[in-house]
């Protein structure tokens, strides 16, 4: 079984700092990893994901994030936010046994102040 | 390539009475999920298809709750006997494996039992 925590369940920051959200998963199994946002009243966009290869991934929006398999993270990352990123954010895994079910943390919500 | 449509968006129903949600997955992604997601969580797996094959139910699925996918394409959740604890927006995603896993979802419907 896997599990997801998302440590922080809110984030303020003002607008053109950098943040990061943070996400540990649990897993007894390979794992694929994912990173969604959700806007008021909306269902849910891929930001990024990692299934293999290169450690660090970007995604769409200026967002990237890195997998660390020894600490079993995958932190989401922005250098300068917007307010318009104010929403949302889920990390999710998924296992490897042709399953594709999203297993999802509780969730961060990112408050970018002017 | 029109996304995941979902219908209706907003559903409110006095306790008791059964509820009926659509989903109408990416014309060409074989596999479709259903996810409940209630205020302040993370969305929770409920059950999904392969074609019109249902391959997994969460335990969250109780007897109330039904799903079916007669032909392959769209998707219908029933919920009988509704409950207040059944308040809770149902999301509804579709994949094509050979895609690399990514879930695309729905707007999502919103039920409030009352």
């Amino acid at each position: 079984a896997q599990s997801v925590t998302q440590l922080d369940s809110q984030v303020p920051v003002f607008e053109e700092a950098p943040v990061e959200l943070r996400c540990n998963y649990s897993s007894s199994v390979s794992v694929y990893l994912f990173w969604y946002v959700q806007y008021p009243n909306q269902g849910l966009q891929l930001l990024l994901k990692y299934l293999s290869g290169s450690t660090l991934v970007k995604g769409i929006n200026g967002f990237e994030a890195e997998f660390n398999k020894s600490q079993t993270s995958f932190h989401l990352r922005k250098p300068s936010v917007h307010i318009s990123d104010t929403a949302e954010y889920f990390c999710a895994v998924s296992d490897r046994l042709n399953t594709g079910k999203l297993i999802f943390g509780q969730g961060t919500t990112l408050q970018v102040k002017p | 390539d029109t996304g995941v449509s979902q219908d209706p968006r907003h559903k409110i129903t006095k306790r008791g009475q059964n509820v009926t949600f659509r989903c109408d997955p990416i014309s060409e992604h074989n596999r479709l999920y259903w996810y409940r997601q209630t205020l302040g969580q993370g969305p929770e797996f409920l059950t999904y298809f392969q074609n019109e094959a249902q391959l997994e139910k969460s335990r969250l699925l109780s007897d109330r709750f039904s799903a079916e996918r007669p032909k392959g394409s769209f998707s219908t959740l029933e919920i009988q006997r509704t409950e207040q604890g059944d308040s809770a927006m149902y999301l509804c995603a579709s994949i094509n494996p050979g895609q690399n896993y990514e879930q695309y979802f729905g707007p999502g419907t919103r039920l409030t039992v009352t």
